[in-house]
């Protein structure tokens, strides 16, 4: 059975502290790894993944992909209270047209 | 924000009874799908609709079902409403079929069955 497992399930941090968010995944015929951001209601898009290693980033986040070992990376730097939200991988089959959510990760960053 | 859109925001209804959710997709894209989240879960696939078509579909009852109009616009319909269907449910369209990761959420519709 296809899955995605997100760890932890919560945190909370201090702001300007650096938190790492974890995604791994089994599933056959694997395509892509996105990340969301999901604050209230719908989840934002922050990051597609395809390639093993190379890394993406915009501004205080990051991500890579590792095909090998069949996991993903979020990292925040320098945490602001904004960065509170549940974050969200998913994964994409090769057919395109199924979509697998992890059960996210809810992060708090206080003040 | 997305163009999407998805109507009402809010809804709440008995066990037993049936519900019909709506979503306009952005301008300029065919392809919609459906996810239903539980508190506390992340979002679970429950179908795609392309060009009105039923275009894949994830491990939901049958009485969850779905169409697409002609213009792109989709309706999730689920019957005999159970306590567990209580959950957001989001729509996200893409411009193309097959493409899952173009695509942009709605803001959802959050379902109450008591």
């Amino acid at each position: 059975e296809d899955k995605v497992v997100q760890s932890p399930l919560s945190l909370v941090v201090h702001e300007g502290d650096t938190v790492t968010l974890n995604c791994s995944y089994e599933v056959t015929n694997f395509r892509s790894l996105l990340w969301y951001k999901q604050e209230k209601k719908a989840p934002t898009f922050l990051f597609m993944l395809t390639s093993s290693g190379i890394e993406k980033k915009s501004g205080r986040l990051s991500s890579i992909l590792d095909k090998k070992e069949l996991f993903s990376i979020l990292n925040i730097t320098a945490t602001q209270t904004g960065d509170s939200a549940i974050y969200l991988c998913a994964v994409v089959l090769l057919t395109g047209n199924q979509f697998y959510f992890g059960t996210g990760t809810s992060l708090t960053v206080i003040p | 924000e997305t163009g999407v859109t998805q109507s009402p925001t809010h809804l709440i209804k008995t066990r037993g009874q049936q519900v019909t959710l709506r979503c306009s997709s952005q301008s300029g894209h065919n392809t919609v799908s459906w996810y239903q989240q539980a508190l506390g879960q992340g979002p679970q696939f429950i179908f795609q609709y392309y060009r009105e078509e039923e275009n894949g579909r994830g491990n939901f009852p049958p009485r969850f079902s779905g169409l697409q109009f002609p213009n792109y616009s989709s309706e999730l319909n689920v019957n005999a409403l159970e306590l567990d269907d209580s959950a957001l449910y989001l729509c996200a369209s893409s411009p193309l079929a097959g493409e899952l990761e173009t695509q942009y959420f709605g803001p959802g519709t959050r379902l109450l069955v008591l």
